[in-house]
């Protein structure tokens, strides 16, 4: 039990579907973040909400779509992915602005067909 | 840009050898911290650094953050099986943000 919870741990859509990816923190955590993870890539940051305000947006395009209702739980919204969105989605948390360590969760593997 | 750049990509040792993963950057970073990440799972923090020069132990792993607070390297002594998994390095930028390396895929063989 790692304190950061996601769901689903697979999923795999086509290029028309909506779907949601979900985390939640048992942590006490003020902020929450949305990394991507691509084979031989460095993680890249995608989305961060501190106190659930969303404090930036990595140049993320808009067939994604976070959604932070209170301090524990984060949401990802897809829609209309590309093949190339094919990747392991991570969540994580952590307190102020992570000096000391993130906490991550176990990611959604994503397949878009 | 900061950077991080890792060193090996990929390493594959004999149970019982020493390794040394490297971690650098002509940035500075405030703190630093290593992840291991093992396959279908997220990282999972180490160990943080914060101090130039810093030495860190975890049993068989040693953690140094360079004296210009640019560079860090993660020793492994006696590497076992268990040890297998991908390590990532994390320095926290003059903006707050953690940029991470593109990691270091080890394979401990029995």
């Amino acid at each position: 039990e790692t304190g950061v919870t996601q769901t689903p741990r697979h999923l795999v859509m086509g290029m028309t579907n909506k779907k949601s990816l979900k985390c939640e923190q048992h942590l006490g955590h003020n902020a929450m973040y949305w990394y991507k993870q691509s084979a031989k890539k460095p993680l890249e940051l995608m989305f961060v909400y501190n106190f659930k305000e969303q404090t930036e947006n990595n140049s993320v395009p808009s067939r994604f779509s976070p959604e932070c209702p209170n301090s524990s739980h984060l949401f990802l919204h897809l829609h209309t992915l590309q093949p190339e969105d094919s990747a392991l989605y991570l969540c994580a948390s952590s307190q102020d602005q992570g000096a000391y360590g993130y906490t991550f969760g176990s990611g959604t593997r994503l397949t878009v067909v | 840009t900061q950077l991080l750049e890792q060193s090996p990509q990929f390493l594959s040792i004999q149970e019982g050898e020493n390794l040394t993963v490297y971690c650098n950057s002509s940035s500075v970073f405030s703190s630093l911290q290593w992840y291991r990440q093992e396959p279908g799972e997220g990282p999972v923090l180490l160990v943080t650094v914060v101090t130039g020069g810093e030495v860190k132990k975890l049993k068989r792993l040693t953690f140094q953050f360079g004296d210009a607070r640019k560079d860090s390297s993660l020793h492994i002594t006696a590497a076992q099986p268990g040890d297998t998994g991908l390590y990532l390095c994390a320095g926290t930028s003059n903006t707050g943000k953690l940029i991470f390396g593109q990691g270091t895929t080890l394979q401990v063989k029995p």
